[in-house]
């Protein structure tokens, strides 16, 4: 069966720090990879999605970036954080296009910017 | 028309009443509506989903109405539990966009 990993569980940073969440996925190959930021209470902002290695697109700019080095690896990151930065990041796959197939989420990572 | 109108934000229900959810979208575009169910410190996780072409689905306690001519849609929980409460987000999907609702944080009172 397919999983997804999403580590740390918890962070926090200064601002100013630099960032890198990971995300895996096992049991699927060429899943499309999403990243996501929930603010307290509110509902998903989709970042980043990945249909391919190194095929990256980006919704929302601001000061993050995202990679896909691997197949089943999706890497979030900054060079410098911002207090807006904090947040409950997401990340996400599907097997195909999202009006054919479910989107699978990992735990998260709740980020917090001091 | 890229957005997916949700209500109420939060909703309270008697262990065993049912629960409404309420969404609304413009995009006729869209052809896929699932509905995700996030407790807190989790990721959100597929409940239950709908295609244009059917009217109702259900699945156990939960049920999607869908109305393609109003451009509305539903979900009903059925003898609502306390272990349904949650956070509750409809959505709408064409292709690689997933257009979500703003959530419905639900809690059901024993």
């Amino acid at each position: 069966s397919q999983t997804i990993h999403q580590w740390p569980a918890t962070l926090v940073q200064p601002v100013g720090s630099p960032l890198s969440l990971e995300c895996t996925v096992e049991g699927t190959s060429n899943p499309n990879l999403y990243w996501y930021r929930q603010a307290a209470g509110r509902g998903l902002q989709l970042l980043f999605y990945s249909v391919g290695i190194g095929q990256i697109s980006s919704e929302v700019p601001q000061n993050l970036s995202a990679s896909r080095p691997q197949d089943r690896q999706f890497i979030l990151s900054s060079k410098k954080l911002l207090l807006s930065d904090s947040g409950f990041y997401l990340c996400a796959w599907s097997p195909g296009p999202l009006h054919n197939s479910p989107l699978h989420f990992g735990n998260g990572t709740r980020l917090t910017v001091t | 028309q890229q957005q997916v109108k949700q209500s109420p934000q939060s909703l309270i229900v008697q262990k065993g009443g049912i629960s409404i959810i309420n969404c609304a979208y413009e995009n006729t575009a869209f052809d896929y509506f699932p509905w995700y169910q996030q407790f807190p410190g989790k990721g959100p996780a597929l409940l239950i989903a709908i295609r244009p072409d059917v009217s109702e689905k259900k699945e156990g306690r939960f049920t999607i109405s869908f109305n393609k001519s109003a451009k509305q849609f539903s979900l009903h929980i059925m003898d609502s539990q306390p272990g349904d409460s949650a956070t509750y987000f409809c959505a709408a999907s064409t292709d690689y966009q997933l257009i979500w609702g703003a959530g419905t944080k639900l809690i059901i009172k024993p």
